[in-house]
């Protein structure tokens, strides 16, 4: 089943506490994407990459970092999470340069205290 | 830059009726493409339906249809013979022809479909 995987689901960790959301599909797509979705204010693209070894900042990328180390894997990584970044988190791939519509993952919540 | 303005928070409508959700944009490109998102409670991301700028016909897929109006930058979507399943979250979204694949999205319309 074409998907994009994305883990943990939810997540509630400590001010400062370094972490990970991992994502990964299975469509061979050469764009990925992350977004965050707050109330009021729809999803928001933090970071994006248009293949392997190729990322860029999108409209909200402060306390956030990417990698593209392997075309279906695009983890986001808080260094230093504040509650500021508490939020519901969507990662999202594309076949690149098509107008298909991006395939989401399931999301992840994430709580900062 | 390109913004998308949904300017109803909420909206109920009752089952069978027919809803109309709006949406506006600004951008000065000429080509470009538009979506509606769907956000059940599951939280996931579905594609509800999309537009090619370029083409005057508007899009529709069963119940669901499109108001594409490109001189007003207006982008509604209709639903008919509206469904309890149809409760969800609504996104309006923007993507540029020109380059790369970044969606634009409006605030979302919570939509709820009374029995």
């Amino acid at each position: 089943e074409a998907q994009v995987t994305q883990n943990p689901r939810y997540l509630i960790t400590v001010t400062g506490k370094k972490l990970t959301v991992t994502c990964s599909q299975n469509m061979n797509h050469e764009y990925m994407s992350w977004y965050r979705q707050d109330p009021g204010l729809g999803l928001r693209q933090i970071y994006y990459s248009m293949n392997v070894e190729v990322t860029d900042k999108g409209d909200v990328p402060e306390g956030y970092k990417v990698s593209r180390k392997e075309k279906r894997n695009f983890p986001l990584i808080l260094e230093s999470p504040s509650p500021n970044q508490t939020s519901l988190y969507f990662c999202a791939s594309a076949v690149q340069g098509r107008s298909y519509g991006y395939t989401f993952g399931s999301g992840t919540r994430l709580t900062v205290v | 830059a390109q913004t998308v303005t949904q300017s109803q928070p909420e909206m109920s409508v009752q089952e069978a009726e027919t809803v109309t959700l709006s949406c506006t944009y600004d951008t000065s490109e000429n080509n470009y493409y538009l979506f509606w998102y769907k956000q059940p409670p599951s939280r996931q991301m579905i594609l509800v339906i999309r537009q090619e700028a370029y083409k005057q016909q508007n899009a529709t897929e069963n119940r669901f249809s499109v108001n594409f109006q490109k001189a007003a930058k207006s982008f509604s979507l209709k639903i008919s013979d509206s469904q309890l399943g149809d409760t969800a979250m609504y996104f309006c979204a923007f993507m540029k022809r020109s380059y790369g694949n970044k969606l634009v999205f409006g605030a979302g319309t919570i939509l709820r479909v009374k029995s």
